[in-house]
Formats: structure tokens, C-alpha cells, sequence
């Protein structure tokens, strides 16, 4: 079963325009992860947040996490077309094992 | 360095007949993945090695499923009497992970992964 839900589903936005994420999961977890795929191959790690921290920063990337609402959230600023691609959270628990949401699909228009 | 490889990239079958997908990890992770992705969905686990042995095979769909993996390294997925619905992308994954206690992070380097249709 998967873990984390994010949303919305689709994302369509202006190239300029941030892009945020959302991502809700049900069980305690050890970190969160997001991860970007490319016209349906590999996955290609963004930004990994540990669970004793809130937000975290890379690049353009700014990710959150709040443990109490068990949601996390994605914001890229100043958004390229480059960036359309799917977009999953991977919430990680007790052992290795990461399980994945469904995706959200983003398009930049430029 | 080299990253996760897959072969092949793309696989086309008929209905009934055995695969076998390859996955060569980073060198040096000891943990690897196996992930099913159904046409705009979700990445669906599959199994998960530590080492040669796995300790969660959890997600593997039905007994025509099995995955290897020997000396640590190369894994081999392979699905016997193909049927249509096993027509998805297969990703591999790996990771360093100690085996002890949960790792500090655990992130996992994807590859391409193979693309099996089966008709």
C-alpha cells in the first residue's frame, strides 16, 4: 500500500511561478524523501528531511516537514520548464524500505 | 562513478514466456530494490535485498515472481509465464544501508529501468 498521498495530482504553472507540493502520510516515519522522474524512467533524488527537522533548503528547492500534521511540503522557486517532470514523496520508516506516493505531474509553461 | 545500470532498457514478450530483467547496483551499496511502475502510477515495491538475502519480499505480486541476488551485487528479477498485466516499467534501486540500525539516510540511486510489454 502507499504510504504517502501527494497533491494536487497535476500541477500546471507560468515558467517564473514557484510550484509547491503537497505530500501526506499515515505512519511515524525516520526521514522523508522527494524524488523527480523524467518522462517515466529513473527516479532522481531531490531532498531528503530527517524527522527531527522542519525545513530544509537545496538550491532552489525548499522542503518542509511537520511531523504532528504528518504532511511535508515541495516549493520550487522561480520555476523553468526544465523542472516539468513528476514529482514523488518517499516517506522511509524503521528499516530501509522507502514507499512512494503516486506522483504529481508539473508542466512550466514557458 | 558508474551509477545503477538495467538490462535490457526495453523488453517485448509474448504472453506466457519467462524474462529475466538484470539490475548491476553502485558498487559498494549493499541494499537494492526492485520497484513495478504501471503507466502513470506510483512506483509499486517489489522486494528488497540486503546483501544476498531478502529480507522483504512483501511486494511481489504473485509466486510467478522471483528476484535474486548473488556475491552482493547483480540482482535478477525474473517473471515466469508472462501475462499482460506484467506489461510495466521495472526499477531497480540501490543504497548504502549497514543493516544495523536505520541508517541516517537512506537515499536510493534509481536506474533507467526496463520497459516490459507483454503481448
Amino acid at each position: 500500500s502507499q504510504q504517502g498521498e501527494e497533491d494536487p495530482q497535476a500541477l500546471s504553472i507560468q515558467e517564473g511561478e514557484n510550484a509547491t507540493m503537497n505530500c501526506s502520510y499515515k505512519t511515524s516515519i525516520n526521514n522523508l524523501q522527494w524524488y523527480r522522474q523524467n518522462s517515466g524512467r529513473g527516479l532522481v533524488h531531490l531532498i531528503l528531511i530527517r524527522s527531527n527537522e522542519r525545513e530544509k533548503h537545496s538550491g532552489r528547492l525548499r522542503v518542509t516537514l511537520d511531523t504532528s500534521k504528518k504532511s511535508s511540503s515541495l516549493l520550487i522557486t522561480a520555476s523553468r520548464a526544465a523542472d516539468t517532470a513528476s514529482y514523488f514523496c518517499a516517506t522511509a520508516g524503521a528499516n530501509s524500505k522507502l514507499t512512494f506516493g503516486k506522483g504529481i505531474t508539473l508542466s512550466v509553461r514557458p | 562513478g558508474a551509477g545503477v545500470s538495467q538490462s535490457p532498457s526495453n523488453k517485448v514478450t509474448e504472453k506466457g514466456k519467462d524474462v529475466e530483467l538484470r539490475c548491476d547496483p553502485i558498487s559498494g551499496h549493499t541494499a537494492l530494490y526492485w520497484y513495478r511502475q504501471s503507466l502513470g502510477q506510483g512506483l509499486e515495491f517489489l522486494i528488497y535485498f540486503q546483501g544476498n538475502s531478502a529480507p522483504d519480499k512483501s511486494g511481489l505480486p504473485s509466486d510467478r515472481f522471483s528476484a535474486e541476488r548473488t556475491g552482493g551485487s547483480v540482482s535478477t528479477l525474473t517473471i515466469q509465464r508472462t501475462q499482460q498485466e506484467d506489461s510495466a516499467v521495472y526499477l531497480c534501486a540501490s543504497s548504502y544501508s549497514s543493516g544495523g540500525p536505520p541508517p541516517p539516510t537512506n537515499t536510493q540511486y534509481f536506474g533507467p529501468g526496463t520497459r516490459l510489454t507483454v503481448l
